[in-house]
C-alpha cells in the first residue's frame, strides 16, 4: 500500500525559505520509472504543479518558479524534500506531494500541507 | 507558457451525462489525466493515458480524446460525484500542466 505524507511548517514568514518534506511508503524511488511530485493548491484556486523527481535522479521544475525552486530524493530514507525560497504571501497554499508513474500519472496523493505566508 | 483550458463549471441533473473537456496544442501527442477533488480533500486520479480508468474507479466515469480536446464523460451522474475536475498533461517538452479546473454541479 503506497502511502505519501507531506510535512514542514505551517506558517512562514516573507522572504524566508520554505522546506517541505514528503516521508512515502510502499514503494522505492530508486524503482524505474517512478517519481514524486510536488503540487501546490492556494485556497480557492486550481492545482499548480511545482517540481517532479525522478527514480534516475533526473528533475523537472515549473517554469514560472525554477529559480526558486529545489527538489532532492533520499532514497534510504524515502523522503523527497521540496525548498521554495523567498517566500511571498501569494504562495500561502496546500502543498501535495504525489506519486508518479510513466503513463500512470499520479496516482497517489498525500494529505496535503497548508502553508501560510504572513508577517 | 503552455495552458490547458476547461470550462469553469458544468451543472447536471442525477442520471444525466456530464460533459467536461479540456483542451490543448499538445494534447494530440501527449496523454491526458484526470482528477476528481472534493472539498477538503486531495485530488484521485480517475482517467489516465486519456481514457483507462484505475481500479475501483466506477464504469460511468469514461475519457476520450479528439484533435486538441480530451474530454471526461460521466454517465447516469450521482449526487456523489459532485466536486472539482482538473485535467492534467505535458507541454511540448514534457513538462507537467493542469487545467483550471471545472466545478461539477449535481442539480
Amino acid at each position: 500500500q503506497i502511502t505519501l505524507k507531506e510535512s514542514g511548517p505551517t506558517l512562514v514568514k516573507p522572504t524566508q525559505t520554505l522546506t517541505l518534506t514528503c516521508t512515502f511508503s510502499g514503494f522505492s524511488l530508486s524503482t524505474s520509472a517512478v517519481g514524486v511530485a510536488w503540487i501546490r493548491q492556494p485556497p480557492g484556486k486550481a492545482l499548480e504543479w511545482l517540481a517532479l523527481i525522478y527514480w534516475d535522479h533526473n528533475k523537472r521544475y515549473s517554469p514560472s518558479l525554477n529559480s526558486r525552486l529545489t527538489i532532492t530524493k533520499d532514497t534510504s530514507k524515502n523522503q523527497v524534500v521540496l525548498t521554495l525560497s523567498n517566500m511571498d504571501p501569494v504562495d500561502t497554499a496546500t502543498y501535495y506531494c504525489a506519486h508518479w508513474v510513466a503513463v500512470a500519472g499520479f496516482d497517489y496523493w498525500g494529505q496535503g500541507a497548508l502553508v501560510t505566508v504572513s508577517s | 507558457s503552455y495552458e490547458l483550458t476547461q470550462p469553469p463549471s458544468v451543472s447536471v441533473s442525477p442520471g444525466q451525462t456530464a460533459r467536461i473537456t479540456c483542451s490543448g496544442d499538445a494534447l494530440p501527442n501527449q496523454y491526458a489525466y484526470w482528477y476528481q477533488q472534493r472539498p477538503g480533500q486531495a485530488p484521485i486520479l480517475m482517467i489516465y493515458t486519456d481514457s483507462e480508468r484505475p481500479s475501483g474507479i466506477p464504469e460511468r466515469f469514461s475519457g476520450s480524446t479528439s484533435g486538441t480536446t480530451v474530454t471526461l464523460t460521466i454517465s447516469g451522474v450521482q449526487a456523489e460525484d459532485e466536486a472539482d475536475y482538473y485535467c492534467q498533461s505535458a507541454d511540448s517538452s514534457g513538462l507537467v500542466v493542469f487545467g483550471g479546473g471545472t466545478k461539477l454541479t449535481v442539480l
